[in-house]
Order: structure tokens, then sequence, then C-alpha cells
């Protein structure tokens, strides 16, 4: 049971450029969701989704895109990577609203 | 939004009991309280959730007044590993997933 999965987890990127940061859970999970944590910052939710084929927006999605056409897979698109979206980028997911999520052990992406 | 307060550092000493209070004075009725713990380069992993009273788990407990405005998360005898930032978050079934924000945490070290 491999849990959260992450890839890759280290990327650079030039700014401008484009690339999708993948995100799979075995558990069957229903909801599922990407933060980015910035030093000395607590985790912001950029985007999420409630089941298959359903994605909404959350505090900081200006730049990503998602789409969820699998329970399974959940990837982070970044359209034209700029600066500002250097961070380390967590995938979460979990079964329902009343339970915890478990989170992947992250993307560090550098923007050039 | 159900906003949390926690303070930014605490520090403790190996076999001590710490205990790390949070404030959130507009929860809502529906919200419940859910702490994680992050170490370095990792996602963070969940402790433990409650609505009221008192939880425990073979890692910590959790105490929640009458009023709902805090909680305390206690851990008994710590040890070096239990050195990691701490987030409590406060959200539930009717206050919207985007709302399961978390803070900056309060950075807990452990020393000898």
């Amino acid at each position: 049971n491999a849990g959260v999965t992450q890839t890759p987890k280290f990327q650079v990127l030039k700014t401008g450029q484009s690339m999708t940061l993948q995100c799979a859970q075995d558990m069957n999970h229903e909801y599922m969701s990407w933060y980015r944590q910035d030093p000395g910052m607590g985790l912001r939710l950029i985007h999420y989704s409630v089941g298959a084929g359903i994605t909404d927006q959350g505090e900081v999605p200006n730049g990503y895109n998602v789409s969820r056409s699998t329970t399974e897979d959940f990837p982070l698109r970044l359209l034209s990577a700029a600066p500002s979206q250097t961070s380390v980028y967590f995938c979460a997911s979990r079964r329902d609203i009343g339970y915890g999520y478990t989170f992947g052990s992250g993307t560090r992406l550098t923007v050039v | 939004l159900a906003k949390t307060t926690q303070p930014i550092s605490m520090d403790s000493y190996e076999g001590q009991e710490v205990n790390i209070t949070c404030s959130h004075n507009n929860i809502a009725t529906n919200d419940y309280i859910t702490w994680y713990q992050q170490f370095p380069s990792q996602g963070p992993r969940f402790i433990i959730q409650g609505y009221k009273t008192k939880v425990t788990n073979e890692v910590a407990s959790l105490f929640i007044p009458a009023d709902r405005k805090s909680s305390t998360l206690s851990l008994p005898r710590v040890s070096l590993s239990d050195t990691a930032v701490y987030y409590c978050l406060v959200g539930g079934m009717n206050s919207g997933y985007s709302t399961l924000t978390f803070g900056k945490g309060t950075m807990l070290l452990v020393s000898p």
C-alpha cells in the first residue's frame, strides 16, 4: 500500500516553461488536494477535488490547472512557470471530510 | 472561516509533557478540530481529531473545553523525535472543503 505518491521529487524549470506534477493514491479516497508550502509559511491550498470529474479552486489557484479523470490521479499543471511558483508542493488525499489527510512526500520545484 | 491562533514556537526537554494550545474563537457548530505534525522535508502527518471534550490515541490527547473556542494538544513524555511543526486546523462538514487551511503552526523543539 503506497499511499500518496508524488513525482518528480525535484524539478528545475525555466521561466515560461510548463510542466505537470503527478499525484496518485491507491486508497480509493474521494477527496484530493494540492498545497504549496513556502519558507516560514504554512500550507496554502491551490486546488482540490471531491471526486472524479469534480474540481474547485482553493486559496491560491492562479497559474495552476487541475483535472481529475480517475479516482486515483490528480495532476497539477503549471501553465507558464514563474519564479513566484518556486515552492514545495504537497498532494494529499482523504477518505471523507471527517477523516485526516494523507500527504505525499512533496515535490520541490525551483523556477529560474 | 474559522481562523486559528497558535504559539509560533515552544521549547521542551525529553520526558516532559508538552501542551500546545490553539485558539479558534469563531469555530462553527459543525467544525472538527484536527492536528497535524510535520517534519522537515516531509508532508504533514495526521495526529488526532476531535469535536468536543477529550480524545486520546496512542500518540496524543486532545482537550476541547465546552465552549470549543480553544483546544489543547497534549504530547506525553516527549522525545527528541517529537521535534517538529504542529498545525491546528478547524473545519468540517458544513464549512466547506476549502476552509481547511493550515496556519504557520507551532515549532516544537525538544532538547536532551
